[in-house]
């Protein structure tokens, strides 16, 4: 059965960085993407990007572009995603999904930022 | 980017009722590579239809997909009490992936 399970809620300052982990299980890792998706309190989603958990390969939102990086652990079936420069806007729910159907969902990690 | 409008924003219905929710793309969708996601409160969503037409595993054939080019339908047969949530259209045909702003489904 696929799961993916993110790492914990994050309070940060604004100006700061959060890294949000994405641990898969049940399937190959490496034969599925990755995708990033955000949902502001109340509001809908918004795309981040996404990786090739095959050969690491990835692509950004031009929103988001300059400031976030997308990474994977192949050995522990791992993707991250770093996001720099964080203001009040940024306060949401980070989720990852699998592949571009987006068929399996984290369970989602609140990032908070606050001063 | 590719600007989809769902309509209407909420749908008043009771269970055993059909829903008949609309996604409008500002462009026609590429390879047909459009989904839809039910969210219910707290949770994360749920791949209910992919590819225009094409039901996820485990989604009841009471939910079927429709549409081409700029004009997408999704119908819900016969609403039962866990339909009652928000409905997202999106596309996956051209970057950005982009959603709809969603559509409430609330109980009559």
């Amino acid at each position: 059965q696929v799961h993916l399970v993110q790492s914990g809620a994050e309070v940060k300052k604004p100006g700061a960085s959060v890294k949000v982990s994405c641990k898969a299980s049940g399937y190959i890792f490496n034969d599925y993407a990755m995708h990033w998706v955000r949902q502001a309190p109340g509001q809908g989603f918004e795309w981040i990007g996404w990786i090739n958990a095959g050969n690491g390969n990835t692509k950004y939102s031009p929103k988001f572009q300059d400031r976030v990086i997308i990474t994977r652990d192949t050995s522990a079936s791992t993707v991250y995603m770093e996001l720099s420069l964080l203001t009040s806007e940024d306060t949401a729910i980070y989720y990852c999904a699998r592949q571009w159907i987006l068929d399996y969902w984290g369970q989602g990690t609140l990032v908070a930022v606050s001063s | 980017e590719v600007v989809l409008t769902q309509s209407p924003g909420t749908l008043s219905l009771s269970p055993g009722d059909r829903a008949t929710l609309s996604c409008r793309a500002s462009q026609s969708v590429s390879s047909s590579y459009l989904a839809w996601y039910r969210q219910k409160p707290g949770q994360a969503p749920t791949l209910l239809i992919h590819g225009i037409f094409t039901r996820a595993t485990g989604i009841p054939d009471r939910f079927s997909g429709s549409g081409s080019g700029t004009e997408y339908t999704l119908t819900i047969s016969r609403l039962e009490s866990e339909d009652f949530a928000v409905y997202y259209c999106q596309q996956y045909g051209t970057s950005p992936l982009t959603f709809g702003q969603g559509t409430r489904l609330e109980i009559k």
